[in-house]
């Protein structure tokens, strides 16, 4: 089946400092992805869409300053979180749709961030 | 906006019960995906199901949409302690289309004692 692979699985990082967060698709071309984040015991929210070569659309709350989203290649998708702070602190994942697959969405492993 | 209610929040199973874990939504599902997780990784996925009366079965797991396309369920047979894990369904939030955006619900963990 189609394989979505982010990375770094865990990042820990001082205050103030950016962390990027990659996401891409190894055996299927994505034009959309999509970033979630996670808090513990809590559901997945969805941050925002991210389309490859144009701008990403963000879901109502999230600072698109704050969560720089690359796209720039058909497998390569990249959260950035800049400054970040500690209520930054949490799992965040991205899901591709394998067009070839159908309706499956898949979903990366997930980097848990952790902000000192 | 679209909520999912899962229940049980959690569930405890003795292996090789039956057990069922259910997904109401507040409007009519589009999509509904089911996947499962284990805390702190991915998702993996499980079914997707898209038409009312819909049942999709993979192994000893059946999911179900119903006719209204407002409920779906997830049925483990047999259960092994390799089900254990957070069970989760998402609703697709296009209106008219599948624009693939999910909602969650907040899950249910299921765990399965040898």
């Amino acid at each position: 089946g189609a394989v979505v692979s982010q990375h770094p699985s865990r990042v820990i990082c001082k205050s103030g400092t950016s962390v990027k967060i990659e996401c891409r698709s190894l055996d299927f071309q994505a034009t959309t992805m999509f970033w979630y984040r996670q808090f513990p015991k809590k559901s997945l929210m969805l941050m925002a869409t991210s389309n490859e070569g144009s701008k990403a659309t963000y879901e109502q709350g999230v600072e698109k300053d704050k969560f720089l989203i690359n796209h720039a290649s058909l497998t390569l998708s990249t959260l950035t979180v800049t400054s970040a702070h500690p209520e930054d602190s949490s799992f965040y994942i991205c899901s591709a749709r394998a067009g070839a697959l159908g309706e499956k969405l898949f979903f990366g492993s997930g980097t848990q961030l952790s902000v000192l | 906006s679209q909520e999912l209610e899962q229940s049980p929040q959690s569930l405890i199973v003795q292996e090789g019960k039956n057990l069922t874990i259910n997904c109401t939504s507040s409007k009519t599902l589009y999509g509904l995906y089911w996947y499962k997780q284990k805390y702190g990784e991915g998702l993996i996925f499980l079914m997707m199901l898209q038409k009312g009366g819909e049942e999709k079965s993979h192994e000893k797991i059946t999911a179900k949409l119903d006719e209204k396309k407002q409920q779906s369920s997830l049925h483990i047979t047999a259960s092994q302690p390799s089900h254990a894990g957070i069970y989760l369904c998402g609703a697709d939030k296009g209106l008219g289309g599948s624009n693939y955006k999910l909602t969650f619900g907040k899950g249910t963990l299921l765990t399965v004692n040898p």
